[in-house]
């Protein structure tokens, strides 16, 4: 089945830098790939998607790119804010009767 | 408003209890999950429903029921509650197509502790 892996695990960055959070997956067959940010207490939420036939998108301060043949993933976000500090997952998953499988997470503290 | 919303928010209960989580979503979609998110914030599949019928089934102990009424509502029902139970249980819900996937729609999560 799929597995995705996600890295860093904790990122901390100043107010106003960029931080860049990467995921691997290992289904070829996999054409969607999700973002999702999970607030303290909160269910998490999709900020940004991607499909497979797509290479980069972009969304304000947040972008995220696709390596089909490496079968990587990035999220890109720049002009961090105290309120970006979240916990970040990677998802993909594949047509039809879709399971969404989960990154472990990136928690990104943006210090003022 | 237009949301998954899922009750309890909070349940603490003692080893051995039966209890259940309700799950509701009025976004007009025809597929809904539970996902578990254990102490180390990993989120997990545990079951998965289309128009009522289940389509994925994880290996997950026989103590975790769900059942779904209508394609609106998914429940999870557990029985003999164990220590090792205790995480936040996420309901979610979405559409599901023949092409791409879709992104999911999350509850608030219902944070389970087995004392």
């Amino acid at each position: 089945g799929e597995n995705v892996e996600q890295h860093p695990s904790t990122l901390s960055v100043q107010e106003g830098d960029s931080a860049v959070i990467k995921c691997t997956y290992s289904d070829s067959a996999s054409n969607y790939f999700p973002w999702y940010k999970q607030e303290l207490g909160k269910g998490p939420q999709l900020i940004i998607d991607i499909r497979s036939n797509v290479g980069e998108k972009k969304d304000q301060r947040i972008a995220v790119t696709l390596n089909k043949t490496a079968k990587h993933f990035s999220l890109h976000i720049t002009e961090t804010q105290p309120e970006d500090s979240a916990v970040y997952f990677c998802a993909a998953s594949t047509t039809g009767f879709q399971k969404l499988v989960f990154g472990t997470g990136t928690r990104l503290l943006v210090s003022p | 408003d237009t949301a998954v919303s899922q009750t309890p928010k909070y349940l603490v209960t003692q080893m051995g209890n039966d209890k259940s989580i309700k799950c509701e979503q009025n976004l007009g979609h025809d597929t809904m999950y539970w996902y578990k998110q254990d102490s180390k914030k990993f989120l997990k599949i545990m079951f998965s429903y289309n128009n009522k019928e289940l389509i994925i089934n994880e290996t997950v102990p026989n103590r975790f029921s769900p059942k779904s009424p209508d394609k609106a509502h998914l429940n999870l029902h557990i029985n003999s509650l164990e220590l090792g139970d205790s995480a936040v249980y996420f309901c979610a819900s979405s559409f599901t197509g023949t092409g791409f996937g879709y992104g999911y729609t999350f509850g608030s999560g219902t944070r389970l502790t087995v004392v």
